[in-house]
């Protein structure tokens, strides 16, 4: 069965490292993956998208890989600061109808 | 900010009453979404459109209906709610390739007693 694993369990890091998030998945064939965003009690906020054929994107302190043969995404926030501390989320979408299949998320907290 | 808005943002009701929680988006977008969320849980899709007249149920079953009369608007109903149904529900709408994202409006959050 389709499947997307993060890591349920919380990241602790400190303020100006850099945070890595994992998303693996199986039993998909992504036409894309996208990370969002979410803090308590809000809806998910989009982040970056990146695509089947692309290897790697950044925006400004974010960057996002992925490896279709790993099945893998790695998503990086660089100089964390505690304003980062939220639950990230992936999702993929297949390209049919722009729906998307949410991971559970993993939730990062940036101690200053 | 997205312009996607939910209401009420909270509800507390008592079992058997019927509710709506209304959703409205101001982007034009033909694609719309309803999704249920436990507290530290995944999102679970629902319900979702490709446009008006047009719903379908998704991944997660659930005992609720849609209607899409507008563009605009995708409502949610509950003709009798349980305790059971007591959760965050979240609206989203998308754009066509390549805005594949979504835009989450900020839930609401529903308490059946």
């Amino acid at each position: 069965s389709q499947k997307i694993e993060q890591n349920s369990e919380a990241l602790n890091i400190q303020e100006g490292k850099t945070a890595t998030l994992t998303c693996n998945y199986t039993n998909y064939s992504p036409a894309y993956l996208q990370w969002y965003r979410q803090d308590p009690g809000r809806g998910p906020v989009f982040l970056l998208l990146i695509r089947e054929n692309e290897k790697e994107k950044r925006k400004e302190r974010l960057k996002v890989t992925f490896d279709t043969t790993l099945k893998q995404s790695l998503f990086h926030i660089t100089a964390s600061q505690p304003a980062d501390s939220a639950t990230y989320l992936c999702a993929l979408g297949t390209g049919a109808g722009n729906m998307l299949t949410f991971g559970g998320g993993t939730r990062l907290m940036v101690k200053p | 900010e997205a312009d996607i808005y939910q209401t009420p943002r909270y509800l507390v009701i008592g079992t058997g009453k019927k509710i709506t929680l209304e959703c409205s988006q101001t982007m034009g977008h033909d694609k719309m979404y309803w999704y249920q969320q436990d507290p530290g849980m995944e999102l679970h899709l629902i319900h979702y459109s490709y446009g008006v007249n047009s719903t379908e149920k998704g991944d997660l079953s659930s005992e609720s209906t849609v209607s899409r009369i507008r563009t605009e608007h995708f409502p949610l109903t509950l003709e009798s709610a349980r305790p059971s149904h007591t959760s965050q529900y979240l609206c989203a709408s998308s754009g066509d390739y390549p805005q594949e994202t979504q835009y989450f409006g900020p839930g609401t959050r529903l308490l059946v007693l």
